[in-house]
């Protein structure tokens, strides 16, 4: 069925340095993957999004890049501060258009 | 920026009790749904609307659960007999014609 693993559950930085999330889909006709920041009590927040006819995108500090023959896409984010502190999640549509999210990822940013 | 609104914030209710979740999506955006996400859990699908019918529905979206446009502004979600389960955030979210999704901030529903 219509899956999204994301790895690493949490993950642990200093500020300054990057942070690598990634993400596993199943369902070949996927064709838009976006990227979610969710703060305490808040609804996802679209931080970066890439259609399946893009291999990277880029947004300042935030990239993402996508592997559709491998079914993988990947959050990088360069020179992270504190306020990045969150949890992200990755999503993958459907055919129909619904997105299947992964399990998240908690960020934190140590000063 | 355009937003998508829900009220209440948060929502306690008693077991078995029927609950309204509401929700104002942006004005000219024309797929409607629902998502819900259990405490420390992934965000789930619920239930897809466009031209004002269903178009998709979860397993989870059972015949406890229903969804209405009424009036053209409103986007609603009614559980008609909430179990302690259904405590979760429920998650209103809107599209235009592109594959770009707005959430609401989510509707915290406490089932005691």
């Amino acid at each position: 069925g219509e899956n999204v693993e994301q790895h690493p559950s949490t993950l642990s930085v200093q500020e300054g340095d990057s942070a690598v999330i990634k993400c596993t889909y199943s369902d070949s006709a996927s064709n838009y993957f976006p990227w979610y920041k969710q703060e305490l009590g808040k609804g996802p927040q679209l931080i970066i999004d890439i259609r399946s006819n893009v291999g990277e995108k880029k947004d300042q500090r935030i990239a993402v890049t996508l592997n559709k023959t491998a079914k993988h896409f990947s959050l990088h984010i360069t020179e992270t501060q504190p306020e990045d502190s969150a949890v992200y999640f990755c999503a993958a549509s459907t055919v129909t258009g619904k997105l299947i999210f992964g399990q998240g990822t908690t960020l934190q940013v140590k000063p | 920026e355009p937003e998508v609104t829900q009220t209440p914030s948060h929502q306690v209710t008693q077991m078995g009790q029927e609950v309204i979740l509401r929700c104002v999506p942006i004005s000219n955006h024309l797929y409607f749904y629902w998502y819900r996400q259990i405490l420390g859990q992934k965000v789930e699908f619920l239930v897809s609307f466009y031209n004002n019918e269903i178009s998709e529905k979860s397993e989870i979206f059972d015949d406890q659960f229903s969804v209405e446009r009424p009036d053209g502004s409103n986007f609603t979600l009614k559980i008609r007999s909430t179990k302690l389960e259904d405590s979760a955030m429920y998650f209103c979210a809107s599209r235009g014609t592109g594959w770009s999704y707005t959430f609401g901030s989510g509707t915290r529903l406490t089932v005691v």
